[in-house]
């Protein structure tokens, strides 16, 4: 079936600076979802996109949806403490079943 | 608004016995619900969805099983439990609406198998 590659694994960054990290299919995707997981935590939806070369915002967020269809992207600007956690790329491979990346485990120095 | 409900929120059981996790959403009708598996470290796995009362589709041939008996409950269960089932269990939730193919989860159970 179709796998999300998600890069880096994990990122440490000093509080301030900021961040980026992409998800790559081989396969074509007609949407893309970036959520975060808190620790013990189900992930949150932060950002969808649904159109190629889409680029959404949401506060420090941005994310864009690759004109390929085969790739997307997260940034998060000027990161603090709280963006601790595990960033996840989605899309649907149907209705009914959503593929997951293996997650970007960010870590953020005070 | 919405909100979905998991319990337990922890639970550790030995080896061979049986599991019964419960997942409720509150604040909307006939929801699509969905049972992933995360083990450490890792991405999300499907394991079932529903798309109604009665209604269960496997995604993964293991020895968990799931139900629907009302339109908002979704149970995850099995009759023996191996090693292999330790992991973090998301329950999640979508519908028709603003955000398409958006899927909101649970707080999630964290099980040991011993």
């Amino acid at each position: 079936g179709q796998q999300l590659n998600q890069s880096p694994q994990s990122m440490f960054i000093q509080e301030g600076e900021d961040v980026s990290m992409n998800c790559t299919s081989s396969s074509i995707f007609n949407t893309w979802l970036w959520y975060k997981q808190d620790p013990g935590e189900g992930p949150v939806l932060l950002i969808a996109l649904y159109k190629a070369g889409e680029l959404t915002s949401n506060g420090r967020l941005t994310a864009q949806f690759g004109i390929t269809r085969k790739d997307s992207f997260l940034n998060i600007s000027a990161s603090i403490p709280s963006d601790v956690g595990i960033y996840f790329c989605a899309g649907p491979y149907n209705n009914n079943d959503m593929r997951f990346g293996a997650g970007t485990r960010l870590t953020v120095k005070p | 608004s919405q909100t979905i409900h998991q319990w337990p929120a922890t639970l550790v059981q030995p080896v061979g016995s049986p599991l019964s996790l419960e997942c409720t959403v509150e604040g909307t009708s006939n929801p699509n619900l969905y049972w992933y598996r995360q083990a450490a470290g890792r991405g999300l796995q499907l394991l079932f969805y529903s798309v109604g009362i009665g209604q269960i589709s496997s995604e993964v041939p293991q020895n968990l099983s799931a139900s629907r008996p009302q339109d908002r409950q979704f149970i995850l269960s099995s009759k023996k439990l191996l090693l292999s089932d330790s992991g973090f269990y998301l329950c999640a939730w979508s519908v028709l609406g603003e955000v398409p193919f958006a899927q909101y989860f649970g707080p999630g159970t964290r099980l040991t198998v011993l």
